[in-house]
């Protein structure tokens, strides 16, 4: 069965504290792993797409990496704008119109 | 651009009350989805539809009907409402083109069923 995996569920950081949020999967072949942000009453927000082991993205402070059974967002220096709730999914290739959600980290980063 | 749009923002029904919720993208997109939210949970899909004219259960469809109008809109139907329907509901558009099968999400629609 096709599932994702997020930890921790929740993480206090202090601002400029490095840390990762995990997302460990588990699908019949991989199409693709995304990374969204989402804010209080807000929709996620996209911020990458990975799609094969051994890949990395990067956008300001956070660096999405991907190995065969699980991706890691890595936030470098984070500042209080970087609370939020960071979501992963993956799309399978037996079916790449369906796309399975973990139930997110959510970030606090003190100032 | 507007991107994804939903309506309404917020809605409350009594049991057994029916609503339709409506989404709405201008990014030219083939492919819509609805998700559900629930604490916890994660986003579950309930429909989705691949390209105009077509439409496929996901994850969690019982309870819910959907309607692809046109390229633009995917409406998503709740016939006879019940409080376990009570969540937040999203809409997705994506692409679909080559390999991108990014998904832009609307605002939500916050439901409550009393």
């Amino acid at each position: 069965e096709d599932q994702v995996t997020q930890s921790p569920e929740a993480l206090r950081l202090q601002e400029g504290e490095s840390s990762s949020l995990n997302c460990s999967y588990t699908v019949s072949g991989l199409r693709g792993l995304f990374w969204y942000r989402q804010d209080p009453g807000k929709g996620p927000e996209f911020l990458f797409t990975l799609y094969s082991a051994g890949e990395e993205k990067e956008k300001e402070r956070l660096k999405a990496t991907l190995t065969k059974k699980e991706s890691f967002l890595h936030i470098t220096a984070p500042k209080p704008e970087d609370s939020a709730t960071y979501l992963c999914a993956v799309q399978a290739l037996k079916n790449f119109n369906k796309f399975y959600f973990g139930s997110g980290t959510k970030l606090n980063v003190k100032p | 651009n507007a991107g994804v749009t939903q309506t309404p923002k917020f809605q409350v029904l009594k049991t057994g009350q029916s609503m339709t919720l409506q989404c709405a993208q201008d990014m030219n997109h083939n492919s819509m989805y609805w998700y559900r939210q629930d604490p916890g949970m994660g986003l579950r899909l309930i429909y989705y539809s691949a390209s105009e004219g077509t439409t496929d259960k996901g994850e969690v469809p019982n309870g819910y009907n959907v309607s692809r109008l046109n390229k633009r809109e995917f409406s998503l139907r709740l016939e006879s409402a019940a409080p376990s329907q009570t969540s937040v509901y999203f809409c997705a558009s994506s692409e679909r083109a080559g390999a991108t099968d990014t998904q832009y999400f609307g605002p939500g629609t916050r439901l409550t069923v009393l």
